[in-house]
């Protein structure tokens, strides 16, 4: 079955340092999305991303962040200049783009600012 | 206050119990979640409703959009249940292809042998 694959599984990154995640949204899926997992709360909504434009963004996704699709597979969070308090659980996400088309979720991306 | 809440927050249950977990949501929603996250952190989608029921092996998930309540129901309970489920919603606003998302806290569930 094919699968939204995330890297780097973990990273480890110096606060003010630039981090780029990525990931591989299934092949045929439209919609693309970052959500964030704080360790020990809820799961957020970052940033939606339909023909190669955001289409939504939460308050967390500010100046410092910012998405792109490069080619016609990848599509990556860019986290410029980072701090203690971006570490988290990165979830990119797709899905095909009608009302029912389930969300598929990578396994994640660990971020931890030192 | 929480747009989602979930209930329990922890549960503990034997190898072979039914076990049931809720999920209450205070806004309009066009579709509602079910999602399991593993230890390793994965998550993965169980169930995507907007009406009625749905089943697929040992699950059950349930929604009544008046009562703007869901459940989620394991029978016949497994040690490799054990996760934590998270319920999310979609807004009322947005029934479309967007799949905008607001989660609950999730329910760690543990199933002992």
């Amino acid at each position: 079955e094919p699968e939204v694959t995330q890297t780097p599984s973990h990273q480890v990154t110096q606060m003010g340092q630039e981090v780029i995640l990525r990931c591989v949204p299934i092949s045929n899926h439209l919609y693309f999305y970052w959500y964030r997992q704080i360790l020990g709360q809820k799961v957020e909504f970052l940033v939606s991303f339909y023909n190669n434009e955001i289409s939504e963004k939460s308050e967390i996704f500010d100046d410092q962040f910012s998405v792109e699709r490069p080619d016609g597979s990848n599509f990556t969070l860019k986290i410029r200049s980072t701090k203690l308090e971006d570490s988290a659980m990165y979830f990119c996400a797709s899905s095909w783009g009608t009302v029912n088309s389930p969300l598929h979720f990578g396994n994640g991306t660990r971020l931890t600012v030192t | 206050k929480n747009e989602v809440e979930q209930s329990p927050q922890n549960l503990t249950a034997q190898e072979g119990e039914f076990i049931t977990i809720n999920c209450s949501y205070s806004v309009g929603i066009s579709a509602l979640h079910w999602l399991q996250q593993h230890p390793g952190g994965g998550i993965v989608s169980l169930f995507m409703l907007s009406s009625g029921k749905k089943k697929h092996g040992r699950l059950i998930a349930t929604i009544n959009i008046q009562e703007k309540h869901s459940s989620l129901h394991i029978t016949a309970s497994h040690p490799r249940d054990s996760a934590v489920y998270i319920c999310a919603v979609r807004s009322q606003y947005l029934n479309t292809g967007f799949q905008k998302l607001v989660f609950g806290t999730g329910t760690r569930l543990l199933v002992s042998p």
